[in-house]
């Protein structure tokens, strides 16, 4: 199958912390990245997205990194927050018009 | 504006019974997908339809049957359930170049 892995399945911060959350994608490829955000019973929530052609894109709290030499995707959440704890996907896509490829997740815990 | 809505939100099946899972989006979106997760296995495509009318399969297709009679909604539908079919569903939509908007999900048990 695809292979849009996350490195750890965990990950335990506490509030205030810098969070890294890491991903390898498969497809050298891919031409677009996006980070969501699934908080329990709920849906997948759009984080931010980069396209194959940046390196870095920020958004309010997030940055994303995108590493294409070692096809490696990441997400910064500065000042970590207890409402930030939830499973974090990262998804790629090969091409345009094609449906995205997601991740296993990362569990992001954020204690007091 | 409500996005993308799914129904119903919960259900639970006997094993060879049918149902249709309904996705509406008012968002004139032309692509819209249905995906299952299960514990551990991230999400994976079912079916996927790039306009209305058009349907395709995607990486797990057995067992589902999808229709887009008009582009508004993505209709899954189990023919003959199984346990194996006990999952959470989503669905979600978007135009051709940007990020998904999710559905909240649909949680069927097959017992």
């Amino acid at each position: 199958g695809e292979n849009v892995g996350l490195h750890l399945p965990t990950l335990s911060v506490q509030e205030g912390d810098n969070s890294i959350i890491n991903c390898a994608y498969s497809n050298s490829a891919s031409d677009y990245f996006i980070w969501y955000k699934q908080e329990s019973g709920k849906g997948p929530q759009f984080i931010i997205d980069i396209r194959s052609n940046m390196d870095k894109r920020q958004g309010q709290r997030v940055t994303v990194l995108l590493n294409k030499t070692v096809k490696h995707l990441s997400l910064q959440i500065a000042a970590t927050q207890p409402g930030d704890s939830a499973v974090y996907f990262c998804a790629e896509r090969k091409q345009a018009g094609t449906a995205l490829i997601f991740g296993k997740g990362t569990t992001l815990s954020v204690s007091s | 504006n409500a996005g993308v809505t799914q129904t119903p939100k919960f259900r639970v099946l006997k094993t060879g019974q049918s149902m249709t899972l309904l996705c509406a989006q008012d968002m004139n979106h032309e692509y819209m997908y249905w995906y299952r997760q299960d514990p551990g296995m991230g999400l994976r495509l079912i079916h996927y339809s790039v306009g209305e009318g058009t349907t395709a399969k995607g990486e797990v297709p057995d067992g589902y049957n999808v229709s887009r009679l008009k582009k508004q909604n993505f209709l899954l539908g189990l023919e003959s359930a199984a346990p194996s079919q006990t999952s959470v569903y989503f669905c979600a939509s978007n135009r051709e170049r940007d990020g998904y908007t999710f559905g909240s999900g649909t949680r069927l048990t097959v017992v």
